[in-house]
């Protein structure tokens, strides 16, 4: 069946540094995509989120970018700090609001001191 | 303003015996999701409540089950355990009349199947 992937499973960013994420989404349908944060014996934390009908949204130090084209889905930590070690997911599903998600397998974020 | 809350945070189990998770949604919320979460993986939708009936189910089998009641609280069964059915149990609350707000995840009930 169609899911959500990502293209690595970890990454080490030096402290201050940007941090990129990536996914990768095989359902065209998907209609509505949302970042998460899990960090060790938590539940996943809501980051950001963006529709399909854009292309891009910002938050506080972060970025979504959404590419329809080639279905590929990034997230931008600027400035990135030692509390955003944590597991990223990216999640997708295909009616926007309180529909089921599907989730990929995450990315690993350490960040070098 | 308390949000999702599960309990129990552990549990351990042997095969073919049967669990029973609860989750009480954020304040000002009426749907409940759950979601199994394995090690190393993302989580995997397994159903949906809304005024305490089942409105969607992904593909896991009958022996997981759930309960939304009055309040909007809500508990997944899973019967005849499996070792496989050791995870990360999430419980997702949200309002399907305020679709532009997203999921809130719980911290989740670890369940360790022997």
């Amino acid at each position: 069946g169609e899911s959500v992937g990502l293209h690595l499973p970890t990454l080490s960013v030096q402290e201050g540094d940007n941090s990129i994420i990536n996914c990768a989404y095989s359902n065209s349908a998907s209609d509505y995509f949302i970042w998460y944060k899990q960090e060790s014996g938590k539940g996943p934390q809501f980051i950001i989120d963006i529709r399909s009908n854009m292309d891009k949204r910002q938050g506080q130090r972060v970025t979504v970018l959404l590419n329809k084209t080639v279905k590929h889905l990034s997230l931008q930590i600027a400035a990135t700090q030692p509390g955003d070690s944590a597991v990223y997911f990216c999640a997708e599903n295909i009616d926007f609001g309180n529909e089921k998600l599907t989730f990929g397998t995450g990315t690993r974020l350490t960040i070098i001191p | 303003d308390a949000g999702v809350t599960q309990s129990p945070t552990h549990l351990i189990k042997t095969r073919g015996q049967q669990v029973t998770l609860r989750c009480s949604p954020k304040s000002g919320h009426d749907t409940v999701s759950w979601y199994q979460q394995a090690l190393g993986q993302g989580p995997q939708f397994i159903f949906q409540y809304y005024e305490e009936e089942e409105r969607q189910r992904g593909n896991f089998p009958d022996r997981f089950s759930g309960h939304q009641f009055p309040n909007y609280s809500s508990e997944l069964n899973v019967n005849a355990l499996l070792l496989g059915d050791s995870a990360l149990y999430l419980c997702a609350s949200s309002s399907l009349s305020r679709p532009q707000e997203t999921q809130y995840f719980g911290p989740g009930t670890r369940l360790l199947v022997l």
